[in-house]
């Protein structure tokens, strides 16, 4: 079956530190991949889009990889700081002909000071 | 910046009352969606729309219709509300008809059927 997953267990981390969230898919072939933030009580705010034919895109402290091969991307953000505490969703297009983005459950960052 | 609203944050309703979750988007943006966000699975789409009384199926449809007479107003309905419908509820919309195009979330309805 389709599937996108993402770590369910929370990722804590120390402030100063780089956070790295995985993101695993199966059986699709996406041209991109998107990385939203979600805080608690709150809809996704878009961050970072990345295709296939990149491997990797930087905006100020994130990064995001994308292999194709492996079906993975990972999410870094460097110097973290406890405001990066937020839940992170990756999504990716199904690339089955129209509209359709696929969602993962996220992975939930605590960052402590 | 792109505003998306929903009528309310939070909402609490009976077993069998009808629902209406109101979405306004306020960038001309094309394409309108519904989801829903329960623990553990993720956003789940419930209906789309690409334009004006359009509509299409997500993957959730079932117990849930929905309308667009304007464009910038993406309505849910829940003819029938059960239990099992009790979830976050969140509108998005998007510019364009690619699926490469970011979406932009409202802040989401926490519905609770009783």
């Amino acid at each position: 079956s389709q599937k996108i997953e993402q770590n369910s267990e929370a990722l804590n981390i120390q402030e100063g530190k780089t956070a790295t969230l995985t993101c695993n898919y199966t059986n699709y072939s996406p041209a991109y991949l998107q990385w939203y933030r979600q805080d608690p009580g709150r809809g996704p705010v878009f961050l970072l889009l990345i295709r296939e034919n990149e491997k990797e895109k930087r905006k100020e402290r994130l990064k995001v990889t994308f292999d194709t091969t492996l079906k993975q991307s990972l999410f870094h953000i460097t110097a973290s700081q406890p405001a990066d505490s937020a839940t992170y969703l990756c999504a990716l297009d199904t690339n089955t002909g129209g509209f359709k983005t696929i969602f993962g459950a996220g992975t939930r960052l605590f960052v402590k000071a | 910046d792109v505003k998306v609203t929903q009528s309310s944050r939070y909402l609490v309703k009976r077993t069998g009352e009808k629902v209406f979750l109101e979405c306004v988007q306020d960038m001309d943006h094309e394409n309108m969606f519904w989801y829903r966000q329960d623990p553990g699975l993720g956003l789940r789409l419930i209906y789309f729309s690409y334009d004006v009384k359009m509509k299409e199926k997500g993957d959730i449809p079932e117990g849930y219709s929905v309308s667009r007479e304007k464009k910038e107003r993406f309505s849910l309905i829940l003819e029938s509300a059960s239990t099992n419908q009790t979830s976050m509820y969140l509108c998005a919309s998007t510019l364009g008809v690619s699926s490469y195009n970011e979406q932009f979330f409202g802040p989401g309805t926490r519905l609770t059927v009783l």
